[in-house]
């Protein structure tokens, strides 16, 4: 069985500052894991993934993610947040063609 | 380029009656995925397709579901005599390969539901 934990249902920062969403995973074999983007009444957007090779990833809109192996993390980050990151985040896992998503972590940058 | 189309965008109907959802992927796109998204929920994966069959159906909630996909392209989830607890938005998602799962998904802004 394969599962992803977004632990936190909300996240608040303030523009300008940095930004974690943390995200754990549990699965058999390697992972692949992605972090998705959800703006309200609108599907899914890709901001990045890891698949194999170097830890950090860095994706669309300034994001970057950091694999941990040890500790089964792959957590978004963002040096300096931005009002229009608010938004809905998804960290995905998928093995053997099954999707998982975590409940997702709204995240709300205030001016 | 066109993006994943889904319709209908909104979709009112009562409890008891038969639903047809579709999702038209990227062209190209051999790999297909349907999600139901509840109010403030997470995803849950219902199905996926490898060109026209799907491996793995273990994530339909019910025998009330089942999806199809024809000529590699198209594919419609009906939903038979729905429930007030089939509400929720239901996406679908296409990717280029299936390649081990290595590719991101292409999200449609999916069908909004409502059982009465």
């Amino acid at each position: 069985a394969q599962s992803v934990a977004q632990p936190e249902d909300q996240v608040n920062v303030a523009e300008g500052n940095p930004l974690t969403v943390k995200c754990t995973y549990s699965v058999s074999g390697n992972p692949y894991l992605f972090w998705y983007v959800q703006y309200p009444n609108r599907g899914l957007q890709f901001l990045l993934k890891y698949i194999t090779g170097d830890n950090l990833v860095k994706g669309s809109y300034g994001f970057e993610a950091e694999f941990n192996k040890s500790q089964t993390s792959f957590h978004l980050k963002k040096p300096s947040a931005l009002v229009s990151d608010s938004a809905l985040y998804f960290c995905a896992l998928t093995n053997a063609g099954k999707s998982t998503f975590g409940d997702g972590t709204t995240l709300t940058v205030k001016p | 380029g066109a993006g994943v189309s889904q319709s209908p965008s909104n979709k009112v109907t009562e409890k008891g009656k038969d639903v047809e959802l579709r999702c038209d992927p990227i062209s190209g796109h051999t790999a297909l995925y349907w999600y139901r998204q509840s109010l403030g929920q997470g995803l849950e994966f219902l199905i996926y397709f490898q060109g026209n069959s799907a491996p793995d159906k273990s994530g339909l909630p019910s025998d009330r579901f089942s999806a199809e996909r024809t000529g590699g392209s198209v594919s419609t989830l009906t939903i038979q005599r729905t429930q007030q607890e089939d509400s929720a938005v239901y996406l679908c998602a296409s990717s280029p390969h299936w390649e081990g799962a290595t590719q991101p998904q292409h999200f449609g802004d999916g069908t909004r539901l409502s059982i009465l």
